[in-house]
């Protein structure tokens, strides 16, 4: 079993909508939880990051972390064709530790 | 800054060559990691670095060599291709923080293409 588990999609939803992007773990000692966004042909980068549990909101992003049922989402409003890409979650244990990714879901927004 | 820079974009190997991935990166980052991602799979961590003269095996270490002599470079070796490593292959850098609810985020060079045949 992988450590983190993420539904590859693809995904495709009209321009608007709300998209919710999830992921599940195994190891409960996990603190930090990222959500990584990867353009075709592009090295991925932050988009957002949450330490332990809770809710994070950035603009039209919003991160949840429910650690009691290791379960992790992204939730995208007002979807754009500019947010057609892959989304990979990552996790680490400490602010220094190596970071696991999940799969990745790839995301198509149609205009 | 030019951030994380990685060369070749694009590579194809024979079996049984060895080459050597370029990666370099001038925000003096502690950290430096060299990943690979293939279809279904996510990103691996093939091998990392904590320092100059100081590197660790990831999840898939074998048939690659890494080594840091200087805070900007990392270099990634492939000591005899093999075609189950071709893929796409990802450096990246950050901060090491001391914790405390910062994440050092981990910033990513463009990739290595590469292709064994």
């Amino acid at each position: 079993q992988k450590e983190v588990e993420q539904d590859p999609g693809p995904l495709s939803v009209p321009e608007g909508a709300i998209v919710s992007l999830n992921c599940t773990y195994s190891n409960s000692a996990f603190q930090y939880f990222m959500w990584y966004r990867q353009y075709s042909r592009k090295g991925p980068e932050l988009l957002m990051y949450t330490y332990s549990s809770g809710n994070k909101e950035d603009g039209r992003f919003t991160a949840q972390v429910d650690k009691s049922s290791k379960y992790i989402s992204l939730f995208i409003r007002d979807s754009q064709p500019s947010d057609s890409a892959t989304y990979l979650c990552a996790m680490s244990y400490s602010s220094a530790s190596k970071i696991i990714f999940g799969s990745g879901t790839r995301l198509s927004i149609r205009p | 800054n030019a951030g994380v820079t990685q060369t070749p974009k694009f590579q194809v190997l024979k079996t049984g060559q060895s080459m050597t991935l370029q990666c370099a990166q001038d925000m003096n980052h502690e950290y430096m990691s060299w990943y690979r991602q293939d279809p279904g799979m996510g990103l691996r961590l093939i091998h990392y670095s904590v320092g100059a003269g100081i590197t660790d095996q990831g999840e898939v270490p074998n048939g690659y060599n890494v080594s840091r002599s200087t805070t900007e470079d990392f270099p990634l070796r492939l000591l005899s291709a093999a075609p189950s490593q071709t893929s796409v292959y990802f450096c990246a850098s950050s901060y090491a923080r001391s914790g405390g609810g910062a994440y050092n985020e981990q910033f990513f060079g463009p990739g290595t293409r590469l292709t064994v045949l």
